[in-house]
């Protein structure tokens, strides 16, 4: 899916924030923004999505600028458990076919 | 609550052996979804079910793959003649798909199934 860009990797001390950056230039105006991630032999798990304003839940916040062409997922105070593949996805209404890049690697250390 | 479960969680079969891939979705959600994941690979769409609509089975590999979801819930993946390629993770999504308004769903995954041809 060329739709995002997603750095490859990523370090996070564990108590620190996780500043997670997502490039989706040429998102269209009815396409949403979402993130999933995927533990190691685990299922994905949906964190949060958003369309234009940002957004927080109990697991994390989102960002998106006011372009909506890039939007940063803040994990607030990572733990080791947070340790996983973060995707970043943009879909529209009606799109049911999810489709994963190959996601950020987020390694959270002790 | 309780989330999308699967079963079995591992699958060991051999080469030309079926085999049935079970999903419990959310209570409540009206749309259902295959999906599978090789090693190191993305997801790929194989199937689609919402409510009492003709299923989307566009992804589906080959016609050794079929899918049923009975009374709208519980969906029965089955591989028939399986052959090594078939090997990895199937994951079933669910999500309450509205039929209009402006928010979009949101898939929730199960923990998926292994499954290794031999």
């Amino acid at each position: 899916d060329a739709k995002t860009t997603q750095p490859t990797s990523m370090d996070c001390a564990e108590g620190r924030a996780a500043n997670l950056p997502c490039n989706h230039s040429t998102i269209s105006g009815n396409e949403y923004v979402y993130w999933y991630r995927q533990i190691h032999s685990q299922g994905p798990q949906y964190i949060i999505h958003g369309l234009k304003n940002n957004e927080t839940n109990e697991m994390a916040s989102l960002i998106i600028t006011e372009d909506r062409k890039s939007s940063t997922l803040i994990l607030p105070h990572a733990t080791l458990r947070d340790t996983a593949v973060y995707y970043c996805i943009v879909s529209a209404w009606g799109d049911y076919k999810l489709s994963f890049g190959a996601g950020t690697t987020v390694t959270v250390r002790a | 609550g309780a989330g999308v479960s699967q079963s079995p969680s591992n699958k060991v079969t051999e080469k030309g052996k079926d085999v049935e891939l079970r999903c419990d979705p959310i209570s409540g959600h009206t749309a259902l979804y295959w999906y599978r994941q090789s090693l190191g690979q993305g997801l790929e769409f194989l199937i689609y079910f919402q409510g009492n609509s003709a299923p989307d089975k566009s992804g589906l590999p080959s016609d050794r793959f079929s899918a049923e979801r009975t009374g709208g819930s519980v969906s029965t993946l089955t591989i028939q003649r399986t052959q090594q390629e078939d090997s990895a993770v199937y994951l079933c999504a669910s999500s309450f798909r509205r039929s209009g308004g402006v928010s979009t769903d949101t898939q929730y995954f199960g923990p998926g199934t292994r499954l290794t041809v031999l």
